[in-house]
């Protein structure tokens, strides 16, 4: 149980287009999706916690024009990054949790890796 | 804001020897600690977790404790195997989760 999918698993796209990773959980409804940036070799960073029918809250430092978070159902929680640039090249991951709170269980997303030439 | 800080940062130990990683933590309101396994190219796998009512918690060869006065708490990795190595990461925060910076562990045959 408590599995999380994302779509897709890699994506190559050229500078100052734009791309869109899917976050499902398919096994339970997940009030609250995360969003984690990772470089190489280094940790998970949280750009933004979205709850189903509400506004993303952004981390400090991270573009809220630039990643658009929608969550628009239980099940389903969407990153946009809006002309990419190579610097935003890293591996995304999402996580779903079925409460809120910061003491529930964060589920992980096997992740995507964006390269942008 | 929480700081969460992991070491080591690389471990290599003997297969079938015990593995120990550490993490301290900064804000006393934390009280859920998740532990994390990620193999590479892959998203983290939650191992163990442990909240803060509890000193100990054990499942098969993984344990993990906690020390709420010190605000540190360990993961303990015990008759370790070739497939155990993998990144690890600590995680805790009172807010929000934040991770420690992993530890790289390699299981030698």
């Amino acid at each position: 149980g408590a599995v999380v999918s994302q779509h897709p698993s890699w994506v190559i796209c050229k500078s100052g287009t734009s791309v869109k990773i899917e976050c499902r959980s398919l096994d339970f409804q997940a009030t609250t999706m995360f969003w984690y940036r990772q470089f190489p070799k280094q940790s998970l960073m949280l750009m933004a916690t979205s709850n189903e029918g509400s506004k993303a809250t952004y981390e400090q430092g991270v573009e809220k024009d630039k990643f658009l978070i929608n969550h628009a159902s239980l099940t389903l929680s969407t990153l946009t990054v809006t002309s990419a640039h190579p610097e935003d090249s890293s591996f995304y991951i999402c996580s779903a949790s079925i409460g809120g709170g910061v003491g529930e269980t964060q589920y992980f997303g096997p992740g995507t890796r964006l390269l942008v030439l | 804001g929480e700081n969460v800080e992991q070491h080591p940062s690389t471990l290599s130990v003997q297969e079938g020897d015990s593995a120990v990683i550490k993490c301290t933590y900064s804000d006393s309101a934390s009280n859920y600690f998740p532990w994390y396994k990620q193999e590479l190219g892959k998203g983290p796998q939650l191992i163990i977790d442990i909240r803060s009512n509890v000193g100990e918690k054990k499942d098969q060869r993984i344990a993990v404790t906690l020390n709420k006065t010190a605000k540190h708490f360990s993961l303990h990795i015990t008759e370790t195997q070739p497939e155990d190595s993998a990144v690890y990461f600590c995680a805790g925060g009172a807010q929000k989760l934040v991770f420690g910076q992993g530890t790289r562990l390699t299981i030698n045959p």
